[in-house]
């Protein structure tokens, strides 16, 4: 059973870095998408950006300026920094696994259980 | 890129059957969408993907065969029956566009599903 494991600060000042990171525990590291997305409270899911095991990056435009998806495949893990962080940053981010293939690129099948960040000064 | 549009809630009694939908921007009427439940203070699970043609792949782990999809023009439909206090979620469609530097994933803003 695959298993995300995530963590990282959870307060931040305005103007601060996040930097969150996401183990993956069991299964396959090369063969999938690794993603992180995140949900302002009462809000709905947005798609923060993703990377695969050789380092290949997709962003969100909106956020793409502040953004940055990295790997360390030797730990079977990725990480998330998000700078110049505000409080319209605060939101529960999670990592999630990206499915490969023709028919199911992208779904995503495995979740972290988020991480709470708030933004406050 | 487009739009997927979800009604905020939705009801339903226990036993009942109950059809959430998620509506896509003109244009995008071949676009497949992935639901995911969204479980009280729990991270998100995905559910199956749907396109026109129907199902898409399997379903998630888990996911009871009370669950099914349709899809039909822009709309990208999920139907439970026999409604179980389980059930009671947020529900989240998305989907993907875009190929390379211009890949992106895009959410509708969730429905929430309460079970009477």
């Amino acid at each position: 059973q695959v298993q995300l494991q995530q963590w990282g600060a959870g307060l931040l000042k305005p103007s601060e870095t996040l930097s969150l990171t996401c183990v993956v525990d069991g299964g396959s590291f090369s063969d999938y998408y690794w993603s992180w997305i995140r949900q302002p409270p009462g809000k709905g899911l947005e798609w923060i950006g993703e990377i695969n095991h050789s380092g290949s990056t997709k962003y969100n435009p909106s956020l793409e300026s502040r953004v940055t998806i990295s790997v360390d495949t030797s730990k079977n893990q990725f990480s998330l920094n998000l700078s110049s962080m505000t409080a319209a940053d605060t939101a529960v981010y999670y990592c999630a696994r990206g499915k490969t293939g023709t028919t199911m690129r992208g779904a995503m099948d495995v979740w972290g259980k988020g991480t709470t960040v708030t933004v406050s000064s | 890129q487009p739009v997927l549009t979800q009604p905020p809630s939705a009801s339903a009694s226990l036993g009942a059957s109950v059809t959430l939908t998620c509506t896509l921007s003109n244009g995008y009427s071949n676009y497949k969408v992935d639901w995911y439940q969204q479980r009280p203070g729990k991270g998100p699970h995905f559910v199956m993907r749907v396109g026109t043609g129907g199902i898409v792949g399997s379903k998630g782990d888990g996911i009871p065969d009370r669950f099914s999809v349709l899809g039909s023009g822009l709309n990208r439909y999920l139907t439970i029956k026999n409604i179980q206090e389980e059930d009671e979620s947020d529900y989240h469609c998305g989907a993907d566009h875009g190929s390379g530097s211009n890949f992106l994933k895009v959410f509708g803003g969730g429905t929430k599903l309460t079970v009477l």
